[in-house]
C-alpha cells in the first residue's frame, strides 16, 4: 500500500529534552512538509522540502530542526528552544502542482 | 486582512441537508483550491481540487470557485453522519509550492 507512514502515533516530552517525530513516505514524492495543528487553529508550515538534501523554513521554524537525506524520509526534531511544543504535528507530500497527502499525525504533549 | 479565512462554525445540520462551506482569499495570484476533510484526531484527507473557476462535482460533493470575487465554497448533498468532521480549505499558487489552510469548519450531520 502506498501512503505516508508517522510514528509515534502519541509523544510526551519533559522539559528540555529534544524528540523526533517520523515520517516516511513510499509516493515517490519529492516535496514533503511539516505542520502543526493547535485547537481552533489551522495547518501551519514548519519546514518544507522539495528535494534531497535541500528544505527550507516556513511560517514557524523557530525551535525545529529538520534532515532530508532520503527522498522517503523527512524527519522533524523538536528541541528544547521550542517553548510551547504540545500540539499535533502532521507530515505531508505533493503529488502534481499543489495536491498534499498527509500522514496519520503524530500528537506531542510536554510534561 | 489574513489570506484566507473560513468560518470555524460549529456547523450542525439534519441528516438529509444540503451543507455549504465557505472561504474567502485575499491573494490573487492564488490558483489552486483544495477542501480536505479531517475526522477527529486522523490527518486530513484530500476531497476536492480545482484549478478554475467554475463547479467541480464528484458524488455528493460540489466544489465552487468564484475568483473574480475570490470565495470558494463546497456544498455537500444528502449529507450523512458519516460527513461529521472539521473541513478545511486549502490555496496554493505561484512558484513557492506551499498551501494556505483555513481554520477549518466544525460540521456535524445529525441522525
Amino acid at each position: 500500500d502506498g501512503g505516508i507512514t508517522q510514528s509515534p502515533k502519541y509523544l510526551f516530552r519533559k522539559e528540555g529534552q529534544n524528540v523526533t517525530l517520523s515520517c516516511e513516505q513510499n509516493l515517490n514524492h519529492d516535496a514533503m512538509y511539516w505542520y502543526r495543528q493547535d485547537p481552533g487553529q489551522g495547518l501551519r508550515l514548519i519546514y518544507y522540502s522539495q528535494i534531497v538534501n535541500d528544505f527550507q523554513k516556513g511560517d514557524i521554524a523557530e525551535g525545529y530542526s529538520v534532515s532530508r537525506e532520503k527522498k522517503e524520509s523527512f524527519p522533524l526534531t523538536v528541541t528544547s528552544a521550542q517553548k510551547n511544543p504540545t500540539a499535533f504535528y502532521l507530515c505531508a507530500s505533493k503529488a502534481g502542482w499543489n495536491e498534499q497527502f498527509f500522514g496519520p499525525g503524530t500528537r506531542l504533549t510536554v510534561l | 486582512q489574513k489570506e484566507v479565512e473560513q468560518d470555524p462554525g460549529p456547523l450542525s445540520v439534519p441528516e438529509g441537508a444540503i451543507v455549504s462551506l465557505n472561504c474567502t482569499y485575499s491573494n490573487s495570484a492564488f490558483q489552486y483550491f483544495m477542501w480536505y476533510r479531517q475526522y477527529s484526531r486522523k490527518g486530513p484527507e484530500l476531497l476536492m481540487y480545482t484549478y478554475s473557476s467554475g463547479n467541480k462535482e464528484d458524488g455528493r460533493f460540489t466544489a465552487q470557485v468564484d475568483k473574480s470575487s475570490k470565495y470558494i465554497s463546497l456544498f455537500i448533498r444528502d449529507s450523512q453522519p458519516s460527513d461529521s468532521a472539521t473541513y478545511l480549505c486549502a490555496i496554493g499558487g505561484g512558484s513557492n509550492y506551499k498551501l494556505t489552510f483555513g481554520k477549518g469548519t466544525l460540521l456535524t450531520v445529525n441522525p
